[in-house]
């Protein structure tokens, strides 16, 4: 079963900010954070991993809570192509496989 | 740098039947892992390939198996198809075993299989 909650769907306008929160209480130390997104017919994409400082690069900023309980997906200026469906997975390095839950339906609006 | 590379991209094949699909990772890339997407259950992992040899495997029947080469391409096999088999099967690669020291995974656009 996954280990983060995410909620179902989320609405965004375009050109504003989207900020996508996960929260996965039971992390352990030594698990990462992963986001993925899945634009309808295509394979997951991989966005950005962090294991405790927060993380930025030329998709998004992931900004981890210093407890590590939760975290925030940010899409800095969100466009019509973000549409998708977002993961947040925390996963422990190199031990189990990648778990995908649900995740949240991000529809961005003109 | 290629991405990942999935054939074929789409399959209809009859019950009974089986089916191999392949998988090319990302040049430089020695682990490759397959998952099975369906509507109903999500993305679900099937296994996970690592210097030829699996490293980790899923919740399904033993009809379904894989196998990694020396060049780190990889095919998965599905035998005795079931209506139920029909899903989206999805190859990722990465540069080590999944995720450790944060290595994340990279996803093809899968082969929609049918089975009719």
């Amino acid at each position: 079963d996954a280990k983060t909650t995410q909620p179902p769907s989320m609405d965004c306008a375009e050109g504003r900010a989207a900020n996508l929160p996960c929260n996965h209480s039971t992390i352990s130390g030594n698990e990462y954070v992963y986001w993925y997104r899945q634009i309808h017919s295509q394979g997951p994409q991989y966005i950005i991993h962090g294991l405790k400082n927060n993380e930025t690069n030329e998709m998004a900023s992931l900004i981890i809570t210093e407890d590590r309980k939760s975290s925030t997906l940010i899409l800095p200026h969100a466009t019509l192509r973000d549409t998708a469906v977002y993961y947040c997975i925390v996963a422990v390095s190199g031990n189990t496989p990648l778990v995908f839950g649900k995740g949240t339906r991000l529809s961005v609006i003109a | 740098k290629a991405g990942v590379t999935q054939t074929p991209r789409y399959l209809i094949k009859t019950r009974g039947q089986q089916v191999t699909l392949s998988c090319s990772p990302i040049s430089g890339h020695r682990s490759v892992s397959w998952y099975q997407q369906t509507p109903g259950q999500g993305l679900q992992f099937l296994f996970e390939y690592f210097s030829e040899t699996q490293r980790n495997k899923g919740n399904f029947p033993g009809r379904f198996s894989g196998r990694q080469f020396s060049n780190s391409r990889s095919e998965m096999n599905v035998s005795t198809l079931e209506l139920g088999d029909s899903a989206l099967y999805l190859c990722a690669s990465s540069l080590t075993l999944q995720g450790f020291g944060g290595s994340p995974l990279h996803f093809g656009n899968g082969t929609r299989l049918t089975v009719t």
